[in-house]
Formats: C-alpha cells, structure tokens, sequence
C-alpha cells in the first residue's frame, strides 16, 4: 500500500496555464506538507497543513495555493505558470504533533515543467 | 537562521570503501536530524534520525553521529556496494518550529563495482 500518493507524476505545460497536483497520504497523519526541489536539488519547504488549517507558510508567491479538503489529502494549485516553476514538488506527511523520534514520509514527487 | 550545509557535493568511490559523509547545521537548538536517501526519480526515504538528546544511531552498515555543541553530524556507511549510490539528504528539525524540516544540498553518491 502506497503511504503518501502523489498525481501527476510528470507534468509538462505551458507557461501562463494554471495547474493542480494532488496529495494523498493513508497513514492517519494529522500534518501534510508541500515542498519544492530546484534544479539545484535544494529541498524548500513551502507550506505545512495541520488537520486542514495551514501552519507554516514561507515566501512562497501568492499564485502557489494549498487546499486541504480533508486531513487525507493537500492539493497544489498553481496560477498563471512561470518557467521559475519548473521543479520537483513532493508532499509529505506526518503525526502532530511529531514525537522527536518521528520522521515525515514522502511521497514520489510531481516532476513540473514550464515551457 | 537554521542553514544546513554538507560536504562533500559528490563523492565517487570504488565498492567495498569505507566512507564519511558530513554535515553542518548553525543552530545547535534542533528537535532531531535525520539523514534520508533519495535515488533519481523517486522520493525521498528515512535512513536514520537522531533525536537531539542521543548521540547516534546505527542501521545496518549506516552509522550517523550528532555533535550538537559543534554543529555537525556524519553519516558513515561501512562496505560501500553499488546500490548506496543514491544522493544522501541531511536535515534538522528546529526545536522552535518541529513542523519545518530544514534541509543540506546533499551529497550525490557514486559506488563503482
């Protein structure tokens, strides 16, 4: 059984569309994540999901917006794409509040690219 | 500001090598650091996690110590095989925000048979 599922795998678009990935963890965790992974390979996270409310929030730009329509599942939506975009998403998810001796279970990774 | 920085970028060695990963974090005030696996294309897997009051843990022939008053953590695989090649992810856990899991640039690993 797959823990945290994410869709689309890939995801190859236009600059200016707008787009959603999908999140869906079946481990009973309270807390979901979304995180980008640049070029670079540098790991960021962006926002964080408590029992449907948002708990963590960095600089990300307001065309980038989470929705939670249950503690199962943490939506990406994306307005208005711009090459910048271009990147490997992954959600995560964990307890809450996590145990010092817990760990976040990711998933796969959307891989997105703006043309 | 929590900063998380390993050494090397990318590390090839002959199999059967010993071999010494490193990272460094800048606030010594971390919940736990964990050091993950990710293989091209896929997600990324726990390895070890170290919570801020033990000093390392072992799996297998992974070993990973902390040293919080220095800031620093190493990763130790024992009998390196081809199939440790994957890029090795370090990151702390703020004990301000255990909900924000920092992130190194990782180091890319390459074992040649």
């Amino acid at each position: 059984d797959t823990a945290v599922s994410q869709t689309p795998k890939y995801l190859v678009t236009q600059m200016g569309n707008d787009k959603s990935i999908k999140c869906e963890q079946n481990l009973g965790h309270d807390t979901m994540y979304w995180y980008k992974q640049d070029s670079k390979k540098f790991l960021k996270i962006m926002f964080s999901y408590n029992n449907k409310e948002l708990i963590i929030n960095e600089t990300v730009p307001n065309r980038f917006s989470p929705k939670s329509p249950d503690k199962a599942h943490l939506n990406l939506h994306i307005n208005s794409l711009e090459l910048g975009d271009s990147a490997v998403y992954f959600c995560a998810s964990s307890p809450h509040p996590p145990s010092p001796g817990e760990t976040q279970y990711f998933g796969p990774g959307t891989r997105l690219l703006v043309l | 500001k929590q900063e998380v920085t390993q050494i090397p970028a990318a590390l090839s060695v002959p199999e059967g090598e010993n071999l010494v990963l490193n990272c460094s974090f800048t606030d010594s005030a971390i919940y736990n650091l964990q050091w993950f696996r990710q293989d091209p294309g896929k997600g990324l897997t726990s390895l070890l996690l170290i919570q801020s009051s033990q000093r390392e843990q072992t799996s297998g022939r992974l070993n990973a110590s902390l040293d919080k008053s220095s800031g620093r953590s190493t990763l130790y695989i024992a009998a390196s095989q081809p199939g440790d090649s994957a890029t090795y992810l370090c990151a702390v856990t703020p004990k301000t925000s255990y909900d924000k899991v920092i992130f190194g640039p990782g180091t890319s690993l390459s074992v040649i048979p």
